[in-house]
């Protein structure tokens, strides 16, 4: 079946740290997205990516990196200069024509700074 | 950004009973969407309805656009312990590549 794929599901990070989050999609969608949700909160847009090699920054994108060198993966970093990084992380895919259908979201991967 | 508002922030209903949520924005769209977030997973689209478009329906789901008063709501019929969720309107107008999201309607169903 055809999906997206975050890991780990739980992630530790020690201050001054970066961690990478993983995402996979088979779906063969161009078009991959990172969203940061806090407790009690929607979604914030960290990062967004329409074709390979070729990414835009989102609302609150300071602190994070991304790289999209396979069509399939999208995975985002989370450096020590995300001075508040504990959150729930949620990776979303979609076609390039948006009109007819939804995004397609990952199960998430949940960081918390110890 | 955020631009959608749910309306109400939670609701509590009992099995068997309707739930309705409202979603409003403030810029033109090209298409509104719906989505279900069960406690701590990802987020299940549900629905997507076009600006041309006045109501949608799929299964239970029953979805209206008013792009007048640039408004929609959710209707959710005969509701299940299953229902319980958190439930966000998010808006596609096309200006970037991006979807604005709501805040979300907590929705609990009591047995």
């Amino acid at each position: 079946d055809g999906g997206i794929t975050q890991s780990p599901k739980y992630l530790f990070r020690k201050e001054g740290q970066n961690v990478t989050l993983s995402c996979e999609q088979n779906l063969n969608h161009d078009a991959m997205y990172w969203y940061r949700q806090d407790p009690g909160q929607g979604l914030r847009l960290i990062y967004y990516s329409q074709i390979v090699n070729d990414f835009q920054k989102g609302d609150i994108a300071e602190g994070y990196s991304v790289s999209r060198e396979k069509k399939e993966s999208f995975p985002l970093t989370v450096t020590s200069a995300q001075k508040n990084p504990t959150a729930f992380y949620l990776c979303a895919s979609s076609p390039t024509d948006r009109g007819a259908t939804g995004y397609t979201f990952g199960s998430g991967t949940r960081l918390t700074v110890v | 950004s955020q631009q959608g508002e749910e309306d109400p922030q939670a609701l509590s209903i009992q099995e068997g009973e309707n739930a309705t949520m409202n979603c409003s924005y403030k810029t033109s769209i090209n298409n509104l969407q719906w989505y279900r977030q069960n406690s701590g997973r990802g987020l299940v689209h549900l629905i997507l309805i076009r600006s041309n478009e006045r109501e949608k329906h799929s299964g239970r789901l029953r979805v209206t656009l008013d792009t007048s008063k640039k408004s929609s709501s959710l209707l959710i019929t005969a509701s299940r312990a299953a229902d319980t969720a958190s439930y966000f309107c998010a808006t596609d107008a096309y200006s970037n590549y991006q979807l604005i999201w709501g805040a979300g309607t907590k929705l609990i169903i009591k047995p």
